[in-house]
């Protein structure tokens, strides 16, 4: 099975730059997602990195290593409509299509 | 724009109910999958289908079963409904060439009571 780590909540103030941590320990791996949660609404697809290294994307970027088993969601310049959960999820090597997830960060943008 | 839809977006059953959730994509995705979101929890993958009557159980199948009759369409089943299963549902799909993950739907939050 997979173990997806990342926190539960983040506040940050509407301008700033968060970082979202996500740790996973797999018995294999074929990449790894980033999703936004808006409340009441469906996970939408933010970033995939299935190599090391940083993937930018406008505003949100993110990192991978493989190696350490840990990645990063880079949000700038937030604003308020990134208020929303963030969700990790790593594809399991040996079943190429499915995905497990990790708890979700809800991030909370402030004035 | 490419869609997966659930049939309900809230639904209230009674102990004991069978329920029936219903997913449908438009995209000729080949796998589908079903979740089930809990504070604190994330997702959990309850049911999965590569294939047109194919299914795998995922990592908690228990007290759920489900249909895939067509490719399109890919049912959950709740053969005796519980107050434990008072959750958010979602169906997701992906194509098997695709690296961008899933598309999900706006989820059925389903209450047992």
């Amino acid at each position: 099975g997979q173990n997806i780590d990342q926190p539960t909540e983040m506040t940050a103030t509407e301008g700033a730059i968060v970082q979202i941590n996500c740790t996973y320990q797999t018995s294999g791996f074929n990449g790894l997602f980033w999703y936004q949660q808006h409340a009441g609404e469906a996970p939408t697809f933010l970033s995939y990195n299935v190599l090391d290294g940083l993937e930018e994307k406008g505003r949100f970027s993110s990192f991978l290593s493989r190696s350490k088993g840990y990645s990063y969601l880079l949000l700038k310049e937030l604003q308020m409509k990134d208020s929303a959960s963030y969700l990790c999820a790593v594809r399991d090597g040996s079943n190429d299509y499915k995905l497990s997830f990790g708890a979700g960060t809800t991030v909370t943008v402030r004035a | 724009d490419v869609k997966v839809t659930q049939s309900s977006r809230y639904l209230v059953k009674r102990t004991g109910e069978k329920v029936f959730l219903e997913c449908v994509q438009d995209m000729d995705h080949e796998n589908m999958f079903w979740y089930r979101q809990d504070p604190g929890l994330g997702l959990r993958l309850i049911y999965f289908s590569y294939d047109v009557k194919m299914k795998e159980k995922g990592d908690i199948p228990e007290g759920y079963s489900v249909s895939r009759e067509k490719k399109e369409r890919f049912s959950l089943i709740l053969e005796s409904a519980s107050t434990n299963q008072t959750s958010m549902y979602l169906c997701a799909s992906s194509s098997s060439t695709s690296g961008h993950g899933y598309t999900f739907g706006s989820g059925t939050r389903l209450t047992v009571v």
